[in-house]
């Protein structure tokens, strides 16, 4: 079973540009989850989709945006770079919000490490 | 008050030995909770969850979870090397917002 995929590994955007991450879930996965982790710190939640909607957003400005499309892969954009958007972006997914899958855990792909300039 | 609190470490642990780690959370109605490990420079991968009080055991691992008390720990039994790495403890917090929480990472070393 393939697991959840990222591209591309490594992005690197001058401040001001926007970025454009990818991500296919695990095939039967219908939620995708978007975290950040910046160097040395945790997991921040950033967006969750299900079945083609956004769920809930973590606490990030508005030029953090993204998609989910009918195959359940998903988009995240970022406007506007700034520095401190630099780190690692990383897609998660599991198999839904109904309730049988309350309790699934998150499984994750490897990350696209972008960096700002 | 984090939602999700961990001991950042760095924890330092002999081989063979027993390594600790230690997590807290805020919200009495979590139901579902996870230990995640993740190497420098990779993403998190899942090494345990656990969703009733008391101990479950997986190999070298063992989870515990007191609800009562809002604490969930991970122990590493017979620590080897490759077991160095940042532990990611994780909830499923009640309500609508089924993503998980994470809490900071517990940096361990088992050292040689």
């Amino acid at each position: 079973e393939a697991g959840v995929t990222q591209s591309p590994t490594h992005l690197i955007k001058t401040r001001g540009q926007q970025a454009t991450l990818r991500c296919s879930p695990i095939s039967g996965h219908t939620s995708v989850y978007w975290y950040q982790q910046a160097l040395g710190l945790g997991l921040q939640f950033l967006l969750w989709y299900d079945e083609g909607e956004e769920r809930n957003r973590g606490n990030f400005p508005p030029r953090f945006s993204g998609r989910q499309f009918p195959n359940y892969s998903s988009e995240l954009n970022v406007n506007a770079l700034e520095l401190e958007d630099s780190a690692l972006y990383l897609c998660a997914s599991s198999p839904g919000r109904r309730p049988i899958f309350d309790n699934s855990p998150l499984h994750f792909g490897n990350g696209t490490r972008l960096t700002v300039t | 008050q984090k939602e999700v609190e961990q001991n950042s470490g760095p924890l330092s642990v002999p081989e063979g030995a027993i390594a600790s780690l230690n997590c807290t959370y805020s919200d009495r109605g979590s139901q579902s909770f996870f230990w995640y490990r993740q190497y420098s420079g990779k993403s998190p991968e899942l090494i345990m969850f656990i969703y009733s009080n008391g101990d479950k055991e997986d190999g070298r691992f063992t989870a515990q979870l007191n609800k009562a008390s809002q604490y969930v720990s991970l122990l590493i039994r017979d620590s080897q090397p490759s077991d160095s790495a940042t532990y990611l403890c994780a909830v499923h917090p009640p309500g609508s917002a089924r993503q998980l929480t994470f809490g900071s990472g517990t940096q361990l070393t088992v050292l040689p």
